[in-house]
């Protein structure tokens, strides 16, 4: 079974609009992390935001908030007023376990999201 | 703010040489790793470097890949006899464990490596 899902591999938006983009994990361990990445065409890998599974209140970094439905295992990124520098690949990604960092992060296929003016 | 360099952007490399890629991580991070990405799909974890040894690693890294630390900044992926499937994006990335709550990866900008 995957362990990040993201079922949608293209999206394309209105400019100003609000997007969500959707993550579903897989884990039967209780401490974990969840974390969204921006790529843009240039390449690099950008952290966006973070949400610890003992988290209570859903994180946000300025446009950016994730949607955190501990019983559905969903994390879903909110964008709100999108702008054309969003334009990028999204990539949801999840640590398990309590090691740290020594547990790498799995990544999901990612989500490829197109602002239109 | 601080960044992960890497060094080279881009190399090309015939089938069965060595390759070195290098990387500087943040100075006071702790943990570092390698992940990889090859064209058009999803960011692979290869390994993670802690007090000088790996802490965990995929199946992905096998016998063909070490990474060192020489020194005091410098953490390098080492793959020893590259085939044709090597060929893809490897990041560096580093975090501060001492950082509150989420340990954030700091991703260096890549070194895409070619294998002809």
């Amino acid at each position: 079974a995957q362990k990040i899902t993201q079922t949608q591999p293209g999206m394309f938006v209105q400019e100003k609009e609000a997007v969500t983009l959707d993550c579903t994990y897989d884990t039967s361990d209780q401490s974990y992390g969840l974390f969204w990445y921006k790529q843009p065409s240039s390449g690099e890998m950008i952290f966006l935001i973070y949400q610890g599974s003992y988290d209570e209140q859903n994180a946000t970094e300025g446009r950016y908030s994730l949607n955190f439905q501990k019983a559905r295992k969903s994390a879903n990124l909110v964008i709100s007023a999108s702008q054309l520098g969003d334009s990028a690949m999204y990539f949801c990604a999840m640590r398990e376990g309590g090691r740290g960092g020594a547990d790498g992060l799995t990544f999901g296929k990612g989500t490829h999201l197109i602002i239109q003016p | 703010e601080p960044e992960v360099t890497q060094t080279p952007s881009h190399q090309v490399t015939q089938m069965g040489q060595e390759v070195i890629l290098r990387c500087v991580p943040i100075s006071n991070h702790l943990y570092f790793y390698w992940y990889r990405q090859i064209l058009g799909q999803k960011v692979e974890f290869l390994v993670s470097f802690y007090n000088n040894e790996i802490s965990e690693k995929s199946e992905i890294f096998d016998d063909q890949f070490s990474v060192e630390r020489p020194d005091g900044s410098n953490f390098t992926l080492k793959i020893r006899s590259t085939k044709l499937e090597d060929s893809a994006m490897y990041f560096c990335a580093s975090s501060d464990v001492r950082q509150a709550g989420a340990n954030v990866l700091t991703f260096g900008a890549g070194s895409r490596l070619t294998v002809l």
